[in-house]
């Protein structure tokens, strides 16, 4: 079962733009993670953020989380084509023996 | 390249046989973790393992086992197989546990016919 959900599914916008991803999930966690896959490879790690942080950059990536909310969101910044991919957010739960549950994901497409 | 290899790429079998998938950590990490990829059940983790013994399960069927061999390669073996089995499956590895980075496999792509 899943413990993340994304949203929007998909989202589509032009090179330039920013894109914003949300990810909820249910029980208490010890981190939040995202990470990218291009169609059928395997998925590539963006950024990890622990419980006690509220917001970390890498690049042009900006993830905040809201425990109160269990809440995340994955803003990538100043878009360009190659950042086309789907996006997965993953917990490790402190309720489910330290296993990662995934999202369904976020498809990106950023229109050259 | 992720340093991670998975062999093979892709396999093609029958319901009811047994199949072995194999991965290779990237040099230096301890721990083996799997994934298996489906459009209809997504990206789910089946189990983990840390310098040979297993440290944490998921959505993991009874068909399935694996194991972490004293070099730190990794099998996965997949039984009684099932349409259903069908997916992508991943294998990632990482220095220690869950707050360490995973670095990801290629995948190897099962189709159960």
């Amino acid at each position: 079962s899943q413990q993340g959900e994304e949203d929007p599914q998909a989202l589509s916008i032009q090179e330039g733009e920013n894109a914003t991803m949300n990810c909820s999930y249910k029980t208490s966690i010890n981190n939040l993670q995202w990470y990218r896959q291009n169609s059928g490879r395997g998925l590539v790690h963006l950024i990890l953020i622990r419980s006690n942080e509220r917001e970390k950059h890498s690049g042009r990536l900006r993830v905040t989380l809201d425990t109160s909310k269990k809440s995340s969101s994955l803003l990538i910044t100043a878009s360009r084509a190659a950042d086309t991919a789907s996006y997965f957010c993953a917990t490790d739960s402190t309720h489910n023996n330290n296993d990662m549950r995934f999202g369904a994901g976020t498809r990106l497409t950023v229109k050259p | 390249d992720s340093g991670v290899t998975q062999t093979p790429k892709h396999l093609i079998t029958a319901t009811g046989q047994r199949v072995t998938l194999r991965c290779s950590p990237r040099s230096g990490d301890l721990s083996v973790y799997w994934y298996q990829q489906s459009l209809d059940q997504g990206l789910q983790f089946l189990i983990q393992y840390y310098n040979g013994e297993e440290r944490a399960k998921g959505n993991i069927l009874e068909r399935f086992s694996a194991q972490q061999f004293p070099d730190l390669h990794s099998e996965l073996n997949l039984s009684s197989l099932e349409l259903g089995d069908s997916a992508l499956y991943f294998c990632a590895s990482s220095a220690g546990g869950w707050t360490d980075t995973q670095y990801f496999g290629p995948g190897t792509r099962l189709t159960v016919l």
